[in-house]
């Protein structure tokens, strides 16, 4: 089973708008780490935002927010007033505590941002 | 700056040759992983390693191999390489694992 879930492959928004990129992770480990990162068309991978399972309040970093719904398994990304150099890949992944520790990555979203 | 880089930025060989691919960092993180990158499937994790001497196993590790005798290099072999290993490798580092991940700018394989 896929361990992370990203069921949009492309998004679109219009300049200063906000948009939601979908997560939804499987795991039976209580404790997990969840992780947002964005992939410019240069390539590089640029971390974003980072919620833990046990952390009570959604995690904010700028414009950025993580939607983190543990019962639903969900943890969708919203980007408010999307600018034009938030056009890029989107990866959404996850870490359990138990067994190996390995970051598990989505297939990503790609959001394109209209002037 | 501590900083995590890679060599070559790209790469063009032949089936069959036995290639090597480096990752050194700076910021003296214990975890270090590779993965590759391919469309369709995000990125997955060929080998990863907790500190010196250790390496384990990712998830798409058959005709890969790492080793780890110092903590700032993770040097990436392909043994045979086949041409189902053209693809984007990344190297990636962190202090510990509830930390994010440290990407290295990647490296851009293609075996002909």
């Amino acid at each position: 089973a896929q361990k992370i879930t990203q069921t949009q492959p492309g998004m679109f928004v219009q300049e200063k708008e906000a948009v939601t990129l979908d997560c939804t992770y499987d795991t039976s480990d209580p404790s997990y780490g969840l992780f947002w990162y964005k992939q410019p068309s240069s390539g590089e991978m640029i971390f974003l935002i980072y919620q833990g399972s046990y952390d009570q309040q959604n995690a904010t970093e700028g414009r950025y927010s993580l939607n983190f719904q543990k019962a639903r398994k969900s943890a969708n990304l919203v980007i408010s007033a999307s600018q034009l150099g938030d056009s890029a890949m989107y990866f959404c992944a996850m870490r359990e505590r138990t067994g190996a520790n390995n970051l598990f990555f989505g297939t990503g979203t790609r959001l394109t941002v209209i002037p | 700056d501590a900083e995590i880089t890679q060599s070559p930025r790209h790469k063009i060989t032949e089936t069959g040759r036995q290639v090597t691919l480096a990752c050194h960092q700076t910021w003296n993180h214990n975890n270090m992983f590779w993965y590759r990158q391919d469309l369709g499937h995000g990125l997955r994790l060929i080998h990863y390693s907790y500190g010196v001497q250790d390496t384990n196993k990712g998830e798409v590790s058959d005709g890969y191999s790492v080793s780890r005798s110092n903590t700032e290099d993770l040097p990436l072999t392909l043994e045979s390489a086949a041409s189902s290993q053209t693809s984007v490798y990344f190297c990636a580092s962190s202090p510990d694992l509830n930390s994010p991940l440290h990407f290295g700018n990647g490296t851009r394989l293609t075996v002909t």
